[in-house]
């Protein structure tokens, strides 16, 4: 099975600031990575797609780059609303596997 | 609009089962690769089972393989897991989620319901 691998597990930031969170996989799965963003109490939504590809209606401070084994997703500069737990996926191939997540707080 | 409806979590005790559904709309169910992900209360998430569109396809991971079945009624555009053998680490939030034609696996998600189990 591959692994994913989030860090920082946690990230304490203030609104304006570039984060960038990592995630590594235990082999390769060239671009087959997404993120995603949830919000205590609610479903996790889709952030971004096949590495770097902005899901529509994703704002665009939001982005995402690397390809085989090493993902960064970037928050160009923090807002309000972007305080919660951010997750990478996997599927390149079954099993699908996360990463497991990343709490953004604030600072 | 694309809904996904999730119903049938409660409480069962370990050993039991139980068979959660999700209730689709908004899109071409027949089409559409789905999935079933869960989360432990205070936990990530976990990816638990995917079917293809014609329902001839299905995945799962190790941790539910041989306990859980997923299936479909494309009739009914209605997603399904039944659940058997069930544990108290099969505590979570079912959450079910559309995939995004190939591009990703979980695009649309559903607001999930909660299973319980527990003696």
């Amino acid at each position: 099975d591959i692994q994913m691998t989030q860090s920082p597990s946690t990230l304490s930031a203030s609104v304006g600031d570039r984060v960038t969170i990592t995630c590594r996989a235990s082999q390769s799965i060239t671009i087959w990575l997404a993120w995603y963003q949830q919000k205590p109490g609610k479903a996790p939504k889709l952030l971004i797609y096949k590495a770097s590809s902005l899901e529509s209606g994703v704002p665009s401070r939001f982005s995402g780059s690397g390809s085989g084994t090493e993902f960064t997703l970037t928050i160009s500069s923090l807002q309000p609303d972007d305080f919660a737990t951010y997750y990478c996926q996997q599927y390149n191939s079954y099993l699908y596997t996360f990463g497991q997540g990343t709490k953004l707080e604030i600072k | 609009e694309v809904q996904l409806l999730e119903s049938g979590g409660g409480l069962v005790q370990p050993g039991g089962s139980l068979r959660v559904s999700c209730a689709a709309s908004g899109f071409t169910f027949t089409s559409h690769a789905m999935s079933w992900v869960r989360q432990a209360p205070g936990k990530g998430l976990e990816w638990v089972s995917d079917i293809s569109g014609s329902g001839g396809t299905t995945y799962y991971a190790d941790s539910v393989t041989g306990r859980f079945t997923i299936s479909r009624d494309n009739s009914k555009d209605t997603l399904y897991l039944q659940m058997n053998s069930l544990r108290a680490e099969d505590t979570a939030v079912y959450y079910c989620a559309k995939g995004r034609g190939g591009a990703a696996p979980a695009q649309y998600w559903g607001q999930g319901t909660l299973v319980t189990v527990s003696s």
